[in-house]
């Protein structure tokens, strides 16, 4: 299956740590990359590969993988980084895909 | 730096075709290639292909496959995607993405394209 689930929506209290999961057949064999979105901008790519930042994007997000299953971590949820966030991986035909997205609400 | 500069928001009537244009800048051009990535309103991202920078190779979504064609014109680096044969749930922000390979994660995005198909 190319098909990659998240829950759709989760929420943390500021300061907290929070996951966001990513669930998906191909998550076995290939690494999840993370997304946030937030509203009226493009994505921004904050994890990729086995646990990647990009240049500019905090210590606080993390990525791990087990399994079928993906995570994004953020340790101690700030306010700015309540959004949307989308995990992203490939499948065995050589295409991309994307969860269905999750809404981090922080508290 | 890395930026993607996109053309701007259309209106088109059902059955007509969209094109789209991504003008890349701040990178080598010939070293990346462009994926094109839609999002209908208040819905999730659709991966709809990528495109060599380098020679131009394809790669599309088979839900699009037929219905979309992508190019580079290497002298402006500039990558199209031409979209035919419009529905109303083609009405989307499309997304301009670098990605080194078909497969690799979009590094850096443009502003998006708003098209909206409507009678």
């Amino acid at each position: 299956s190319s098909e990659l689930t998240q829950d759709p929506a989760v929420s943390v209290a500021l300061g907290q740590t929070v996951r966001i999961t990513c669930q998906g057949d191909s998550l076995r064999d290939y690494y999840a990359s993370w997304y946030q979105q937030k509203p009226g901008q493009a994505p921004v790519l904050v994890i990729s590969g086995k646990n990647n930042r990009p240049s500019g994007i905090p210590g606080r997000f993390s990525g791990s993988s087990s399994g079928n299953t993906a995570s994004l971590t953020i340790s101690g949820a700030q306010a700015e980084d309540e959004a949307d966030y989308y995990c992203n991986s490939r499948d065995s035909s050589a295409n991309l895909v994307f969860g269905g997205g999750t809404k981090l609400t922080v508290l | 730096q890395v930026q993607l500069e996109q053309s701007g928001a259309e209106v088109k009537k059902p059955g007509a075709l969209v094109k789209v244009s991504c003008k890349a800048s701040g990178y080598t051009f010939t070293t990346y290639g462009i994926s094109w990535v839609r999002q209908a309103p208040g819905q999730g991202l659709e991966w709809m292909g990528w495109i060599s920078g380098y020679n131009g190779k394809t790669n599309y979504a088979q839900k699009v496959q037929g219905r979309v064609t992508m190019t580079t014109d290497t002298s402006t680096s500039t990558t199209y995607m031409e979209l035919r044969r419009l529905r109303s749930d083609d009405t989307a922000v499309y997304y301009c993405a670098r990605s080194i390979m078909a497969v690799a994660p979009p590094d850096h995005w443009g502003q998006g394209t708003l098209v909206t198909v409507s009678s």
